[in-house]
């Protein structure tokens, strides 16, 4: 069963506009820990937010929030104020168990285009 | 901060020889290293996570013989793609968490073509 799921392949905003990136997630362990992590073309992975599965507040980072709804079992990303450098690949993530040596696994990543 | 580096960056070989990847953490020692591929357009698949003096953890459907993984180091991993072969062409990119920290770090990844 796919642990981590991305429904959108691809996405375009407007640049300066707001855009949402969807991830849903399917754990029984109540210890878990959700991430985002943007690729540009490149190939580098470049870590944007970490959600830890008890904790209390959605997780900030500069632009980048993570809309946690954890009875919805759902973690997307909000991109504020989008610019051209972050067209890219977006990846949703998770490592389930409270170490930080667990392997992470991957949803199938949303493009995201930022149009001037 | 905490880096990760791979080498080489890019390689192409021809079908049957034998490359090696490694994968370095730079200022801090990583007792676990995990080993991704990446198909062009694709997600990251997990393909073994490499234990520093003990033997890698394959998931399902790799073939160890093929993929083999050492862990000599507290900040060295290599991998050998043994007898490459076109199939094998990829963009392959280790990690290694850092203690304490809630990310894993990444090497920029090595892409292989194989002739």
């Amino acid at each position: 069963a796919q642990k981590i799921t991305q429904t959108q392949p691809g996405m375009f905003v407007q640049e300066k506009e707001a855009v949402t990136l969807d991830c849903t997630y399917d754990t029984s362990d109540p210890s878990y820990g959700l991430f985002w992590y943007k690729q540009p073309s490149s190939g580098e992975m470049i870590f944007l937010i970490y959600q830890g599965s008890y904790d209390q507040q959605n997780a900030t980072e500069g632009r980048y929030s993570l809309n946690f709804q954890k009875a919805r079992k759902s973690a997307n990303l909000v991109i504020s104020a989008s610019q051209l450098g972050d067209s890219a690949m977006y990846f949703c993530a998770m490592r389930e168990g409270q170490g930080g040596y667990n392997k992470l696994i991957f949803g199938a990543g949303t493009r995201l285009a930022v149009h001037p | 901060g905490a880096v990760v580096s791979q080498h080489p960056s890019r390689v192409i070989c021809k079908s049957g020889t034998s490359v090696k990847i490694e994968c370095r953490s730079l200022d801090f020692q990583a007792t676990t290293m995990f080993w991704y591929r990446q198909f062009p357009k694709q997600s990251l698949m997990l393909m073994a996570t490499s234990n520093e003096g003990s033997k890698a953890t394959y998931e399902q459907g790799v073939e160890k013989d093929k993929f083999l993984i050492n862990h000599a180091s507290l900040t060295l991993s290599t991998l050998t793609v043994t007898s490459a072969h076109p199939e094998d062409s990829s963009f392959y990119i280790c990690s290694a968490p850092l203690s304490g920290v809630n990310t894993q770090y990444f090497g920029p990844g090595t892409r292989l073509t194989v002739l």
